[in-house]
């Protein structure tokens, strides 16, 4: 059983430009949660969706980030137009059930976005 | 503000001794927590967990120990190996509300001195 696959696992991007990460959870799983991780820092929660769902964005930045996770293919974490603060590594994790059910989350290797 | 605390960035111990690594949060709301491990270039990997009903659990050579009181757990490896140098991060979680965030800290890098 695969784990929780990212791609890419290195993107640089300049400032201005789009940027999109793919999730792919382990089979079976249908919970995907994005966290951010900035240099020094712990990751930060920013989204948990559910298939065709958005769930919980509270730590989602209100402009420009978007998340999905459609009904085929794996959740997108798209960022438009990038800037140097979004340089940071972007990590996926996967449930099979609802976190209050389980106990823990199964993490992706992550993607490391550099904007330059 | 910093829910889950980690205030040593390092920790440097000599293999085979015991390494402890700390941890502090501050909402009361907390009622699971976790340790993550995590590799350079690899994702956090899930290496044990506490409930707050609990003051201790232990799982091989690590051992939790929660202390709800203080707000204040620690994870302990013993005795520690090379393999163990990684980061290692506190997380939290409260259940009772059905909150699927998980509120991490900022990592505490461990060395296994040879």
């Amino acid at each position: 059983n695969a784990g929780v696959m990212q791609n890419p696992r290195h993107l640089v991007r300049r400032r201005g430009q789009e940027a999109r990460l793919r999730c792919s959870p382990m089979k079976g799983h249908s919970h995907v949660y994005w966290y951010r991780q900035l240099p020094e820092e712990g990751l930060k929660f920013m989204v948990y969706l559910q298939k065709e769902n958005i769930i919980d964005e509270s730590g989602m930045p209100k402009e420009r980030f978007s998340a999905e996770f459609p009904k085929e293919g794996p959740s997108i974490l798209r960022i438009q137009q990038v800037v140097r603060g979004d340089s940071a590594a972007y990590f996926c994790a996967s449930s099979p059930r609802p976190q209050g059910d389980t106990d823990t989350q199964y993490f992706g290797p992550g993607t490391r976005l550099t904007v330059l | 503000d910093q829910q889950v605390k980690q205030n040593s960035p390092s920790l440097s111990v000599q293999e085979g001794r015991i390494s402890i690594l700390n941890c502090d949060y501050t909402n009361s709301m907390f009622d699971y927590f976790l340790w993550y491990k995590k590799y350079p270039a690899e994702g956090p990997t899930f290496l044990i967990s506490i409930s707050s009903i609990k003051d201790k659990n232990e799982d091989g050579r690590f051992t939790v120990f929660l202390n709800k009181s203080a707000k204040h757990l620690s994870l302990h490896i013993v005795p520690s190996q090379p393999g163990d140098s990684a980061v290692y991060f506190c997380a939290a979680i409260s259940l009772l509300n059905r909150d699927d965030k998980i509120i991490f800290g900022k990592g505490t890098r461990l060395h296994i001195l040879p």
